[in-house]
């Protein structure tokens, strides 16, 4: 079946630094990716998503780029803050019409020091 | 206002007890969903639900019944319960396809079981 795999947490950064989250997928043809995030003591928020080959999603910041071809979307910003420390999910979309459900990844705790 | 609402937010209870869960959108999504979120944050879809209709049901076991009386809710029933129930519990609900795939998360109702 489909898959999510995400590079073991926790990352501990500081301030500014760069942040990379490696997300790769298995599944059948070309599914939507997604990145949500979830804050502490919330729920998940969607943060960005792409829907096809090579498509960058973006948002406050942060991007990942859909690779058809090393089946990834890595999740990435250039320099992070410490509002950013939280649970951050990679998942796909399979099914369709209203069959679809989204598979998560593990999750990867951030915790950027001031 | 409250897109996706839950309560109660916290549930302390005894094994071998029946608890129910309820959750209220005010989106018009036509479909809702249940997560399990474990100790290690791992998340999984436990059901999900179309203008009242089961769709999807991840092989949960009996004793876990959801109940949808409009599309605005999605309920969730547990009877005897068990100690390895303890997790985090969200519910979500999306638009119908086609549209986004984005599903927007309550803010969890954390089960403890004794």
């Amino acid at each position: 079946g489909d898959s999510v795999t995400q590079m073991e947490g926790p990352v501990t950064l500081s301030e500014e630094a760069f942040l990379t989250i490696n997300c790769t997928y298995t599944a059948t043809g070309y599914p939507s990716l997604f990145w949500y995030v979830q804050y502490p003591g919330e729920g998940l928020q969607l943060l960005l998503k792409a829907t096809k080959a090579d498509d960058k999603g973006s948002n406050k910041g942060f991007e990942a780029t859909y690779r058809k071809e090393t089946t990834s979307f890595h999740l990435e910003k250039g320099s992070v803050q410490v509002s950013d420390s939280a649970v951050y999910f990679c998942a796909l979309k399979s099914g369709g019409g209203s069959n679809y459900k989204l598979t998560f990844g593990k999750g990867t705790l951030l915790t950027v020091n001031p | 206002d409250t897109a996706v609402s839950q309560t109660p937010k916290y549930l302390v209870t005894q094994m071998g007890n029946d608890k129910s869960i309820k959750c209220e959108q005010n989106l018009g999504h036509d479909t809702m969903y249940w997560y399990k979120q474990d100790s290690k944050k791992f998340l999984k879809i436990m059901f999900s639900y179309n203008n009242k209709e089961l769709i999807i049901n991840e092989t949960v076991p009996n004793r876990f019944s959801p109940k949808s009386p409009d599309k605005a809710h999605l309920n969730l029933h547990i009877n005897s319960l068990e100690l390895g129930d303890s997790a985090v519990y969200f519910c979500a609900s999306s638009p119908t396809p086609p549209g986004s795939y984005e599903q927007y998360f309550g803010p969890g109702t954390r089960l403890t079981v004794t």
